[in-house]
């Protein structure tokens, strides 16, 4: 079946530092890609749409500034959170459409945890 | 705007016993879905139901909808232990776009 890929599955940064999570569709290509945000013990947050070489649609509340998305093919959407601080530790999640199957599909998701 | 409501939010039962999580949404939508996630893990599909009516089972998980209720169930049907994990539904805002997803199910199956 359909496989998104993450990487890293973790990571550990000082604060003030920025951290890019690569998000890739393997063996399918989609135009559109999303970013969740989960924190501990919630549910899913929407934080954006990612676009296939257009800008990416972010969510009300979510600072387009500090979370950067370059989906610059059709395998691959890239979060970058750009002076990380501890409020930004979260489970990061990443999911591709296949428009094919109608269908969306979930990587294994980024814990990043901001000292 | 899309509100998605999961109860029972935890749900502790006993091996071998039946129950029912309920997701109930606020607007018209066609595409609802199930997912499980366990903990420190990404979610696993389950379930994509598209159309009023559909029924769809898995197992021990049986999930349907009704979209002129807004409503989708998930029946756990002689539960067992493996089955412990948070189920979240979800639903399309707009075609093969945004899910708003409900606040999750933790389900803890007792041996």
């Amino acid at each position: 079946g359909a496989v998104v890929s993450q990487h890293p599955s973790w990571v550990i940064c000082k604060s003030g530092t920025s951290v890019k999570i690569e998000c890739r569709s393997l063996d399918f290509q989609a135009t559109t890609m999303f970013w969740y945000r989960q924190f501990p013990k919630q549910s899913l947050m929407l934080m954006a749409t990612s676009n296939e070489g257009s800008k990416a649609t972010y969510e009300q509340g979510v600072e387009k500034d500090k979370f950067l998305i370059n989906h610059a093919s059709l395998t691959l959407s890239t979060l970058t959170v750009t002076s990380a601080h501890p409020e930004d530790s979260s489970f990061y999640i990443c999911s591709a459409w296949d428009s094919t199957l109608d269908t969306q599909y979930f990587g294994p998701g980024t814990r990043l945890t901001v000292l | 705007e899309l509100k998605v409501e999961q109860n029972p939010l935890f749900l502790s039962m006993q091996e071998g016993k039946n129950y029912t999580i309920y997701c109930n949404y606020s607007t018209t939508s066609d595409r609802l879905y199930w997912y499980r996630q366990d903990p420190g893990k990404s979610l696993e599909s389950l379930f994509v139901l598209l159309s009023n009516g559909a029924v769809k089972q898995e197992g021990r998980l049986m999930a349907s909808l009704d979209t002129k209720a807004r409503l989708s169930t998930l029946h756990i049907t002689a539960a067992v232990h493996d089955l412990s994990a948070t189920y979240f539904c979800a639903v399309d805002m707009e075609y093969g776009n945004k899910l708003v997803f409900g606040a999750g199910t933790i389900l803890r199956v007792k041996s």
